[in-house]
C-alpha cells in the first residue's frame, strides 16, 4: 500500500498559521478516526503532537490542532515559532489491524 | 515516567537475521500494546507490526510477512523484534513505541530511542 499524500513542504512567518494535509482514501483516512500526527527534528525520535484525529497528548501546546473532512486530515499550527521548524508525518489506521504513514512534509519557518 | 530503552547499534551481513531489544519501565508492561517502526535514512517513518503484550497476539504490516517476529519476555518487561534475511533495504534506524491509549493499536506515542541496523557485506 502507498504512503499517505502529504504536500512536501510547507513554510510560513512566525506568528502566522501553516495547515499539512494527509490525503489518503475511503478505506483508510476516510473511513477511521485513527489519524495521528508527529513532528520530528533533525536526528531526533519522532514526537506524538495529535492523536485519534483532534487529540493532544499531554504537554503538547494548543497551538496544534487536528481534524478531517472526507479522505483528508490536516494538522494546523498557529502562532508559528521556531522551534516548530522540522519534519512532520501523518498516520492512519487502514484496517485490519494497520497503520500505514504519510510520505512526510517539511516546514520550514521563515 | 514511560520509559523504552532499546538495544545498541548493529552491522549485519545480507541474508542475516537481526534481534532488536526494548526494555520498558514506567507503566504496567501488559495494558498497552507496543509497535514497531523503522526509519530508512532520509526516509520517513514505517510501521512495520505490534504486539499484545498479554498474548503475544501479533499483527505485521504485508511487507514484512515471513520475515518479521515480534517477541515479548513480561518477567522482564521487554520486547523483541527479529527480522530475517536481511538485505540493504533493511539499513534504518528501529524503534518501538507503546501506544498512546490502554489496549489501543493505532498510536504509537511512546518511543524508544532507536537502534540503528546497518546492513552491508
Amino acid at each position: 500500500q502507498s504512503a499517505l499524500t502529504q504536500p512536501p513542504s510547507v513554510s510560513g512567518s512566525p506568528g502566522q498559521s501553516v495547515t499539512i494535509s494527509c490525503t489518503g482514501g475511503s478505506s483508510d483516512v476516510g473511513n477511521y478516526n485513527y489519524v495521528s500526527w508527529y513532528q520530528q527534528h533533525p536526528d531526533s525520535v519522532p514526537k506524538l503532537i495529535i492523536y485519534d484525529v483532534a487529540k493532544r497528548p499531554s504537554g503538547v501546546p494548543d497551538r496544534f490542532s487536528g481534524s478531517k473532512s472526507g479522505n483528508t486530515a490536516s494538522l494546523t499550527i498557529s502562532g508559528l515559532r521556531a522551534e516548530d521548524e522540522g519534519d512532520y508525518y501523518c498516520c492512519s489506521y487502514v484496517g485490519s489491524y494497520t497503520l500505514l504513514f504519510g510520505g512526510g512534509t517539511k516546514l520550514t519557518v521563515l | 515516567q514511560v520509559r523504552l530503552i532499546q538495544s545498541g547499534a548493529e552491522v549485519k551481513k545480507p541474508g542475516a537475521s537481526v534481534k532488536v531489544s526494548c526494555k520498558t519501565s514506567g507503566y504496567t508492561f501488559t495494558d498497552y500494546y507496543v509497535h514497531w517502526v523503522r526509519q530508512a535514512p532520509g526516509q520517513g517513518p514505517e510501521w512495520m507490526g505490534w504486539i499484545n503484550p498479554n498474548t503475544g497476539f501479533t499483527t505485521y504490516a504485508q511487507h514484512f510477512q515471513g520475515r518479521l517476529t515480534l517477541t515479548r519476555d513480561i518477567s522482564i518487561s521487554t520486547f523483541y523484534m527479529e527480522l530475517a534475511r536481511l538485505t540493504s533495504d533493511d539499513t534504518a534506524v528501529y524503534f518501538c513505541a507503546r501506544d498512546a491509549e490502554i489496549s489501543g493499536v493505532v498510536s504509537p506515542a511512546n518511543w524508544g530511542q532507536g537502534s540503528r541496523v546497518s546492513v552491508s557485506s
